[in-house]
């Protein structure tokens, strides 16, 4: 069965700081890797896609790394602010699958003044 | 960017009635759309892949008879959710991909149902 865990579940950190969430997956075949961000009421938004060649993406303070080898990929927030807060979800898309996404429980990240 | 517009943002029904969700694709066509459901603190849940043209494919466990899915046009999808229970409350979101780029996918805002 093809598994998405993310770690932590949850996170707190006080505005300004980084921070590094992790997604380990099991999915195979491979095609891409997303990471999405997910506002409390709102629908997910994409912050970075990455195919199984690529091993950093950058998107303004996010970076998204990945390691196909060991399945493993981290999402990186720099300068943290209070709009970061949010659910952060790790996706990978498993080929021929039509652009049908399975999303794991995520990262619910806290930002603190 | 590319926008997926959903509509409406949140509804409250009676039980037993019907509530119709829209999904449309604002400037990309959109051959397959997705439907998910969203229960508080838990992920994304499939439901149901819409296919422009043809009958929506379901994911196991999923009603097809409640779940009501209509894919009349590459920019416009329905969900409705017939004869609401109050167990049918949650925050239901549609996804499209672009036809023509076939790279990305783009959520709606999001339908917060409630069922009173």
């Amino acid at each position: 069965k093809n598994q998405v865990e993310q770690s932590p579940q949850s996170l707190i950190i006080l505005e300004g700081k980084n921070c590094t969430l992790q997604c380990n997956y099991t999915v195979s075949p491979f095609s891409n890797l997303r990471w999405y961000k997910q506002d409390t009421g709102r629908g997910p938004v994409s912050l970075t896609i990455m195919t199984f060649s690529e091993n950093t993406k950058s998107n303004g303070r996010y970076t998204a790394t990945l390691d196909a080898d060991t399945k493993q990929s981290s999402l990186h927030i720099t300068a943290s602010q209070l709009s970061d807060s949010a659910s952060y979800i790790c996706v990978p898309l498993l080929r021929d699958q039509g652009g049908k996404l399975i999303f794991g429980q995520g990262t619910e990240l806290s930002v603190k003044p | 960017g590319a926008v997926v517009s959903q509509h409406p943002s949140r509804v409250i029904c009676k039980s037993g009635t019907s509530v119709k969700i829209e999904c449309r694709s604002l400037d990309f066509q959109a051959t397959t759309m997705f439907w998910y459901r969203q229960f508080p603190k838990q992920s994304l849940m499939l439901m149901a892949t819409s296919n422009e043209g043809s009958k929506a494919t379901y994911e196991q466990g999923v009603e097809k008879d409640k779940f009501l899915i209509n894919h009349a046009s590459l920019t416009l999808s329905t969900l409705t959710v017939t004869s609401a229970h109050p167990e049918d409350s949650s925050f239901y979101i549609c996804s499209a991909t672009d036809t023509g780029t076939n790279t990305e996918a783009f959520f709606g805002q999001g339908t917060r149902l409630t069922v009173v």
